[in-house]
């Protein structure tokens, strides 16, 4: 059974600009979420999807990040304008069902210089 | 709200010693009670999940975990550590109505030779 994969592995931006990543969580799966993860800290939830509606976006910085699941399958997370702040490792979850486990991939490390 | 505090940033422990990595949480609900283990540059994978019943969970690789209501703790243990044990460690709570995850800071387990 594939993983949870995420794409691109890293990125650097100057601040400022833009970013985008990608997450494709395992099939079948209807519940997906976005994690941010800071240098020394433990991952935090950024948003939360159950098919392609928003379950929990409490945490999310609306005035520059913005998530979409289109069709409940893939998402997509940016980040505009990039802050050095949001230098960070991005992780995507997905579970079958809010109450299941849940399986991370291999995050998309980001760079704000 | 709930909160996880790992008491222990960093355990270092010699190859075949035992060791246990400490949590503590709060929560004014019930709670569901999760080890993560994070490799460099690799996503999350779960050690192992307290739900109900028993309170000593066994997980992968040989670890254990005991749910201790009164003391909200769930501390992680582990008999003999292996050099492939070194890894950032989690715990993490959900109150298991949306899924989401709130994290501690991890624990850096260092296994010498």
């Amino acid at each position: 059974e594939a993983g949870v994969a995420q794409s691109p592995r890293y990125k650097i931006i100057e601040k400022r600009q833009s970013v985008a990543f990608w997450c494709n969580p395992i099939s079948g799966h209807a519940t997906l979420y976005w994690y941010q993860q800071i240098l020394g800290q433990g991952p935090k939830l950024l948003i939360q999807f159950q098919n392609n509606g928003v379950v929990d976006d409490s945490q999310l910085p609306k005035d520059r990040f913005s998530a979409e699941r289109l069709k409940g399958v893939d998402s997509t997370l940016k980040i505009q304008p990039a802050k050095l702040e949001d230098s960070a490792v991005y992780l995507c979850a997905s579970s079958p069902g809010v109450k299941d486990t849940q399986y991370f991939g291999p995050g998309t490390r980001l760079t704000v210089l | 709200a709930q909160s996880v505090t790992q008491l222990d940033s960093q355990v270092p422990v010699f190859e075949e010693a035992p060791v246990e990595l400490r949590c503590n949480y709060s929560s004014s609900v019930s709670v569901y009670l999760f080890w993560y283990v994070q490799y460099p540059n690799q996503g999350l994978q779960l050690l192992l999940k307290y739900l109900s019943g028993s309170t000593l969970v066994k997980g992968i690789n040989g670890f254990e975990a005991e749910f201790n209501k009164s003391q909200t703790s769930f501390h992680l243990r582990k008999p003999s550590v292996h050099i492939s044990d070194t890894a950032e460690y989690f715990c993490a709570v959900s109150s298991g109505n949306t899924g989401k995850l709130i994290f501690g800071q991890g624990t850096t387990l260092q296994v010498k030779p």
